[in-house]
Formats: C-alpha cells, structure tokens, sequence
C-alpha cells in the first residue's frame, strides 16, 4: 500500500527552524519526484518545494526560497523539509505528496496523486 | 501563472449538476489537475492532464478544457460530494493552485 507519513511538526518561536520528515511506504522514494504543499488554517493550498526523482533538481516557492530546504535520504525512504528562519505567516499543515508518474523529468505536468496526512507546523512567540 | 476558481463558493442539493471554473492567467494547454478536499483531510486527486478521471473516482466527475479556461463538472451531487475543489496548473513553477471552491449543501 503506497503510503506517506508526515512528522516533525510542532510548535516553534519565530526565527527559530524545524525539520519536516515525511516516511514514503509501498513505493520506492527515490523512483518519483516529491513536494511539499502548505495549508493555513482556513485558507487554500499552497506549492512550497519540489525534488526531482533523481534529485539532482529543486525549485522553492518565493515565499520559502532561500529558508526551506527539500531533500531526501534515499536508505531511509524519506523525504526532508528543513525550515530555517520561521515566521509567523509559515503557520500551515504541512503535506508532502508523490507525483503520478517514476522517472519523469521535474518539468513534467505530473499530478499528486498521493499525498500524506499532513503534519502541523504553528510559529508562534 | 495565476488560477481563478468561479464560484468561490457554492451551494447545491444531493442530485444537482454542478461545475466550477478554473481559468488560467496564461495558456497551459491540458496541464491542469482538480483535487477535492474534505475537512480535515488530505487533498485528493480527482482528474489529471484536464480530463483524466483518476483510478476510483465516480464517473460523475468529468473535468474538461484547454488552453486558459477549465471545468470541473460533478453530473449528480452525492452527500460525499461536498467539500472544497481546487484546481493546479502543472505546466511551470510554481505549481499554483486556485483559491478553492467550496460546495455546500443546500
């Protein structure tokens, strides 16, 4: 059964960092890009990161570029999230979800067709 | 690239036809995806690639259009049918989403 499971979240001060986990079963991680996507509390989704399959490429959302890091570790199956610099407006449950189709280029029009629970990220002073 | 989502919200009875609109602030051909998403949950997907109806999902849901305009139709509300709808243009970074529309129930 493929499956995602997030953790790592919690509750932080701003400026401070945290790092997201999120646990791939019933597939192979490093066979299909990856994302994390971010909800606040009573708004719509957001695109925040991407990995590649190979994970030789990564893009960041403005709002996260240059304090979130993606990545991966291929012996764990696991997927990465790192966020340095938290602020007030990265309050959000955090999904990480697979794209349909192995082996594509990070530029295909791939869908997320699996997606984890979500794990619970408040910066808050 | 910017995705509108019309309505934002939308109230409807178990059996009526609905659709949402998704238009695109610039031409992404068919690389648009619609999820549903229920309180609570993590989003699913429903259609791919426009038109796609994904493994599982009721017949009901039919997605169409290219170009910059889209829509999701839902042919006969069911009770499990209401949630919110997003749609995600896949054709460049940053793969952004529509604001949501969320269907109640009349």
């Amino acid at each position: 059964q493929v499956q995602l499971v997030e953790s790592g979240g919690g509750v932080v001060q701003p400026g401070r960092s945290l790092r997201l986990s999120c646990a791939a079963s019933g597939f192979t991680l490093s066979n299909y890009g990856m994302h994390w996507v971010r909800q606040a509390p009573g708004k719509g989704l957001e695109w925040v990161a991407v990995i590649s399959f190979d994970g030789s490429d990564k893009y960041y959302a403005d709002s996260v570029k240059g304090r979130f890091t993606i990545s991966r570790d291929t012996s764990k199956n696991t997927l990465y999230l790192q966020m340095n610099s938290l602020r007030t407006e990265d309050t959000a449950m955090f999904y990480c979800a697979k794209v349909s189709l192995g082996f594509g280029a990070i530029h295909m029009p791939d869908a997320f067709d699996v997606w984890g629970q979500g794990t619970m990220v408040t910066v808050s002073s | 690239i910017q995705l509108t989502q019309s309505p934002s919200s939308l109230s409807a009875s178990v059996g009526d036809r609905v659709t949402i609109t998704c238009r695109a602030s610039r031409g992404i051909s068919s690389y648009l995806a619609w999820y549903q998403q229920k309180p609570g949950k993590a989003p699913k997907l429903l259609i791919s690639a426009a038109s796609t109806l994904q493994s599982g999902v009721p017949s009901r849901f039919s997605g169409s259009g290219s170009g910059a305009d889209f829509t999701l139709t839902i042919s006969s509300l069911q009770p499990e049918d209401f949630a919110t709808y997003y749609c995600q243009q896949l054709n460049s970074y940053p793969r952004t989403f529509g604001q949501g529309t969320k269907l109640e129930i009349k």
